[in-house]
């Protein structure tokens, strides 16, 4: 069955320094996609990264990039020089060819320090 | 372009009564998805629609949950007789529908209605 474990329920975080968020996953299917979302307190879901299966290289969209080990079943999302506003929820997600819906995290809380 | 809209905000309601809640999808998006998020959890999934069909419904908790999108666009929500567990965040999604590269099609989110049944 599918699974997305994130460890790390809160971090807090000295603005301007890099964050490492964890997320291990589980799936039988070779064919998959590996999401990351932020949730501001807001609510809104924001789509901010994706990196497929078969990808070579580890996505990277601004700020954010995915550090994948495939081997190890590991997606976390690092956030370079991280600012305030990047204090939300982060969940982790994953999608694969069996099925159309996406299995979150719970999600991690991170909190930028000023 | 606009995003996923979703109406309500904000719902209250009391033990059994009827609720709808609406998901207006990205233009030109063919598939919609709900997703129930309890306090403190990920999303859950809900139910998947492919233009007008309900491609996926086993997440629906049971037969009290409804969803219609009868011209493969907007999407209506219906929990009859609501009790107070159905109290969460109701979100919607919609992505291109991508065929045979499913696990590309990233989904986009919607703001949420939240419910409280009371």
């Amino acid at each position: 069955a599918q699974k997305i474990t994130q460890t790390q329920p809160g971090m807090f975080v000295q603005e301007k320094e890099a964050v490492t968020l964890d997320c291990t996953y589980d799936t039988s299917d070779p064919s998959y996609g590996l999401f990351w979302y932020k949730q501001p307190s807001s609510g809104e879901m924001i789509f901010l990264i994706y990196q497929g299966s078969y990808d070579q290289q580890n996505a990277t969209e601004g700020r954010y990039s995915l550090n994948f080990q495939k081997a190890r079943k590991s997606a976390n999302l690092v956030i370079s020089a991280s600012q305030l506003g990047d204090s939300a929820m982060y969940f982790c997600a994953m999608r694969d060819n069996r099925d159309d819906k996406i299995i979150f995290g719970k999600g991690t809380r991170l909190h930028i320090l000023p | 372009g606009a995003g996923v809209s979703q109406t309500p905000s904000n719902k209250v309601t009391e033990k059994g009564k009827y609720v709808e809640l609406r998901c207006d999808p990205i233009s030109g998006h063919t598939a919609l998805y709900w997703y129930r998020q309890s306090l403190g959890q990920g999303p859950e999934f809900l139910i998947y629609f492919q233009g007008t069909g309900a491609a996926d419904d086993s997440g629906l908790p049971n037969d009290r949950f409804f969803a219609v999108r009868p011209e493969g666009s907007v999407s209506t929500l219906k929990i009859q007789r609501t009790e107070r567990g159905d109290s969460a965040v109701y979100l919607c999604a919609s992505s291109q529908g991508l065929a045979g590269v499913t696990s590309t099609d990233t989904q986009y989110f919607g703001p949420g209605t939240r419910l409280t049944v009371l």
